[in-house]
């Protein structure tokens, strides 16, 4: 059984202020590393795509970095805003094709004005 | 583009009873995932399913099953439900090109199911 492991669990930041927090897996089981972000009520949506050790990608504010040889991404997050609040889910695609996705149990953000 | 779509959004049920769920895909993608989410859980990989064939499966009895159509909607069925089902239902869908193990999964607002 993989095990994604998303830490911290919670964090409260200051609107205005910058974080990021982490996702660790295996890293002998890679093919494909995956960011959503979910708010409360809407569907998961879809943030990156990662695949090459080394990787970063940016989408606005946030960004994301990918090691796949100690096994770990960053997500971080540039001035946080309020519309930012959200849990955020990691997940490991490790066999390719038809394989599910092995979700984190997230961290959960919560900006405050 | 309309977005995944999943029907009922809740259902409440009773212990012994089943429950089927239905998804409908992005238009044009045709591998259709599900998952379950429990509290203090992560999102759980139930089944996969593409071109009306079950490709993949994760950890769970034989009470959990689905099927595919032909237009690619998928339906999930839980039988015997038991009190540990209730759950948050949610299921995927992607856009398969051959060799691409990474694409995009594209999640529905799932369905709450209750078992009382």
């Amino acid at each position: 059984i993989l095990n994604v492991e998303q830490s911290p669990q919670s964090l409260h930041v200051q609107e205005g202020d910058s974080t990021n927090f982490t996702c660790s897996f295996p890293s002998s089981n890679f093919y494909a590393l995956h960011w959503y972000r979910w708010e409360t009520a809407k569907s998961p949506e879809a943030l990156f795509v990662m695949t090459l050790n080394g990787d970063e990608k940016k989408k606005g504010r946030i960004s994301a970095t990918l090691n796949t040889k100690e096994g770990y991404s960053y997500l971080y997050i540039k001035g946080s805003q309020p519309e930012d609040s959200a849990t955020y889910l990691c997940a490991l695609n490790s066999g390719g094709g038809a394989d599910g996705l092995t979700f984190g149990k997230g961290t959960h953000l919560i900006i405050q004005p | 583009k309309a977005g995944v779509t999943q029907t009922p959004r809740y259902l409440i049920k009773t212990r012994g009873q089943q429950v089927t769920l239905s998804c409908s895909p992005i238009s044009g993608h045709r591998s259709v995932s599900w998952y379950q989410q429990t509290p203090g859980q992560g999102l759980q990989f139930l089944f996969e399913y593409f071109s009306e064939t079950q490709r993949n499966k994760g950890n769970f009895p034989g009470r959990f099953s689905g099927r595919q159509f032909s237009n690619s909607r998928s339906e999930m069925n839980v039988s015997t439900l038991e009190l540990g089902d209730s759950a948050l239902y949610l299921c995927a869908s992607s856009l398969v090109l051959s060799g691409v193990y990474q694409e995009t999964q594209y999640f529905g607002p799932g369905t709450r199911l209750l078992v009382l």
